[in-house]
């Protein structure tokens, strides 16, 4: 069963603050994807990764995939309170059809 | 900007009713997806659909779930014979593609279960 760990589960800051969160699991994806999901609503993709050691950034957000595959942090600078929701992760099997496996996901807060 | 839409947004319903949510995916995607969300727990994949046919699904999806394009923009998921534990979010996606594709997400339909 592949599974993804999502770390930390909570986490609160201040505005202004960098921080980093991260995905990690002992399986292979072929491709990861970042998620944000607010209260009531369903999740929004971010972005998605599909080479190892990739990274992405959008705006103060950076996003890197593991060079094995198999774990992937989001990074966030300068934090302010807008960047407040759930943030997932979720694998994908390179033999499935849409079938993510997502992560418990990371709840932030940030204190103005 | 293109959205899924899903109703009913609440649901509740009786142990033992049968329910049926229901989706409009966007409107040029191909691939359609639920996967539900029990309160404090991860979201979980439970089936899709493509070309008017289960192209994979979860092991929660057994007999109780069944899915359905009845026409060309509906995407409906019914569960029969309701259990307390089938409360959940149910989130509907859709996408163009299927692996390494893009989902879109609906806001989901919170089913309640008494």
């Amino acid at each position: 069963t592949q599974l993804l760990e999502q770390s930390p589960q909570f986490l609160s800051i201040q505005e202004g603050e960098n921080l980093t969160v991260y995905c990690n699991s002992s399986s292979v994806f072929s491709s990861l994807q970042w998620y944000r999901q607010e209260p009531g609503e369903g999740p929004v993709l971010l972005v998605t990764v599909v080479t190892g050691g990739e990274v992405k950034k959008l705006k103060r957000l950076t996003f890197q995939f593991g060079d094995a595959r198999k774990d992937s942090s989001l990074h966030i600078t300068a934090a302010q309170p807008g960047d407040t929701g759930l943030y997932l992760c979720a694998g994908q099997d390179g033999g499935s059809q849409g079938n993510l496996i997502f992560g418990k996901g990371t709840k932030l807060s940030v204190k103005p | 900007e293109p959205e899924v839409t899903q109703t009913p947004s609440h649901q509740v319903t009786q142990m033992g009713q049968e329910v049926i949510l229901r989706c409009v995916p966007i409107s040029n995607h191909l691939y359609f997806y639920w996967y539900r969300q029990i309160l404090g727990q991860k979201v979980e994949f439970l089936v899709s659909f493509y070309n008017n046919e289960i192209s994979e699904k979860s092991e929660i999806f057994d007999d109780q779930f069944s899915v359905e394009r009845p026409d060309g923009s509906n995407f409906t998921l019914k569960i029969r014979s309701t259990k307390l534990e089938d409360s959940a979010m149910y989130f509907c996606a859709s996408s163009e593609q299927g692996v390494a594709n893009v989902l879109t997400f609906g806001a989901g339909s919170r089913l309640t279960v008494l």
